[in-house]
């Protein structure tokens, strides 16, 4: 049970490169999210996804495209990348079985280094 | 729009002291709260989740309280050791119960041999 996995660990782009971090998760959870986090900043949601089709926006959207493959996969994409979007990316999945928040499960996180 | 604001930003600490974190938030129509914890360059791991029907939730040396009419949330810290050294961060939801966490900028704690 590896609980939630994220590949790549580290990245390096440049302005206008685009990639996709990829997000796993064994638990059978239905929600995932993508947050991202900068220092002063703390952590921010980017995008969340309730169930496998679904997707909602979270705090900071701009600039990311998100995908929910099936229910154990979810994707976040960088179109044009920016020297803004330098971050470390958190992927996190929770069971939500209520549809309320519940405890989150986090993946080691990906850092992303955009010149 | 829910704040979550956590003091001190840093606290250092000689081993065996007992401590307490705070967090304080803006919107009390929340339906719970949670406690995590941060190692360096690491992801976040779930220390405590608190409903708001309960006012305290405890795990071996921690113990968190949650005062929802005031806003406020603690995280005490018993016997502290050199392994609790971490980043310790709250989140409560964006309103009601929704999905969507706001997180503190969190505590960093060290605790010193």
């Amino acid at each position: 049970n590896a609980g939630v996995t994220q590949t790549p660990k580290f990245q390096v782009l440049k302005t206008g490169q685009s990639m996709t971090l990829q997000c796993a998760q064994d638990m059978n959870h239905n929600s995932m999210y993508w947050y991202r986090q900068d220092p002063g900043m703390g952590l921010r949601l980017i995008y969340y996804s309730a169930s496998e089709g679904t997707t909602d926006k979270g705090e900071v959207p701009n600039g990311y495209n998100v995908s929910r493959l099936n229910k154990r996969e979810f994707s976040l994409r960088l179109e044009s990348a920016a020297p803004s979007q330098t971050s470390v990316y958190f992927c996190a999945s929770s069971e939500a079985l209520s549809a309320r928040s519940e405890t989150q499960y986090f993946g080691p996180g990906t850092r992303l280094l955009v010149l | 729009k829910q704040e979550v604001t956590q003091i001190p930003a840093a606290l250092s600490v000689p081993e065996g002291e007992n401590l307490v974190l705070n967090c304080s938030f803006t919107d009390s129509a929340i339906y719970n709260l949670q406690w995590f914890r941060q190692d360096p360059g690491k992801g976040l791991t779930s220390l405590l989740l608190i409903q708001s029907s309960q006012r305290e939730q405890t795990s071996g040396r921690l113990n968190a309280s949650l005062d929802k009419s005031s806003g406020r949330s603690t995280l005490y810290i018993a016997a502290s050791q050199p392994g609790d050294s971490a980043t310790y961060l709250c989140a409560v939801p964006t309103q009601g119960g929704s999905e969507k966490l706001v997180f503190g900028k969190g505590t960093k704690l060290t605790v010193n041999p």
